[in-house]
């Protein structure tokens, strides 16, 4: 079944602050797994991406860690700011011809304390 | 480079009205794909449409619910005789190929 699993739904962490947010997934043919962030009103924002040939990538205070065999991935916010209170969203996508529907978890809602 | 571009922003409607939703793509994107999301919850895919072709329509509901993509204008998502149970926000997001990129929502109220 085409499922990711999202956890916490919610997270508070304090300015400076690691964040840490967790996916879990079952279907082993997803080969994309992209992190997507949300403000109120607003549309999801690409944040970063890896596919599983990769354990870890890392964009500015952003880091995906991979773990192929465990089908996890998680996301972390380092010294996070109070201008990165959203909600995120991991996803997953798998081949099929050329259509890559997005399977998302259920999101995060994150709030930095100033 | 506009991004994704959906109208209306807001759209209120009584129950038994249609709704008819409307997607831009990037430029040069020629692949659109429609979500729905209820609130508290996360996206879910419905439709995913190329140029004058739907190619997976398999999250959509069978009744009541249509897309296109013309070949010229926007893509449209349609909705008819709308129940309170359609009120959500519907994304579309265009993608060239690989990583797809949202639009900013419809939020669609059923009275």
């Amino acid at each position: 079944q085409q499922q990711v699993k999202q956890s916490p739904q919610s997270l508070i962490v304090q300015k400076g602050g690691i964040s840490i947010i967790n996916c879990a997934y079952e279907n082993t043919a997803f080969d994309y797994f992209p992190w997507y962030q949300q403000f109120p009103g607003k549309g999801p924002a690409l944040l970063i991406a890896i596919r599983p040939d990769v354990s870890e990538k890392k964009e500015g205070r952003f880091t995906i860690s991979f773990n192929k065999s465990a089908k996890q991935f998680s996301l972390h916010i380092m010294d996070s700011q109070p201008g990165d209170s959203a909600t995120y969203f991991c996803a997953a996508t798998i081949p099929s011809g050329s259509a890559r529907q997005l399977t998302f978890g259920s999101g995060t809602q994150l709030t930095v304390l100033p | 480079n506009a991004g994704v571009m959906q109208n209306p922003r807001h759209l209120v409607r009584r129950r038994g009205q249609e709704a008819r939703l409307r997607c831009s793509p990037m430029k040069g994107h020629s692949h659109v794909y429609w979500y729905r999301q209820l609130p508290e919850e996360g996206l879910k895919f419905m439709v995913y449409l190329q140029k004058e072709n739907i190619i997976d329509e398999s999250g959509m509901p069978k009744e009541r619910f249509s897309a296109e993509f013309p070949k010229e204008g926007p893509s449209i998502l349609r909705i008819q005789q709308v129940v309170r149970g359609d009120s959500a926000a519907y994304f579309c997001a265009s993608s060239p190929t690989g990583a797809q990129y949202f639009g900013p929502g419809t939020r669609l109220t059923v009275l």
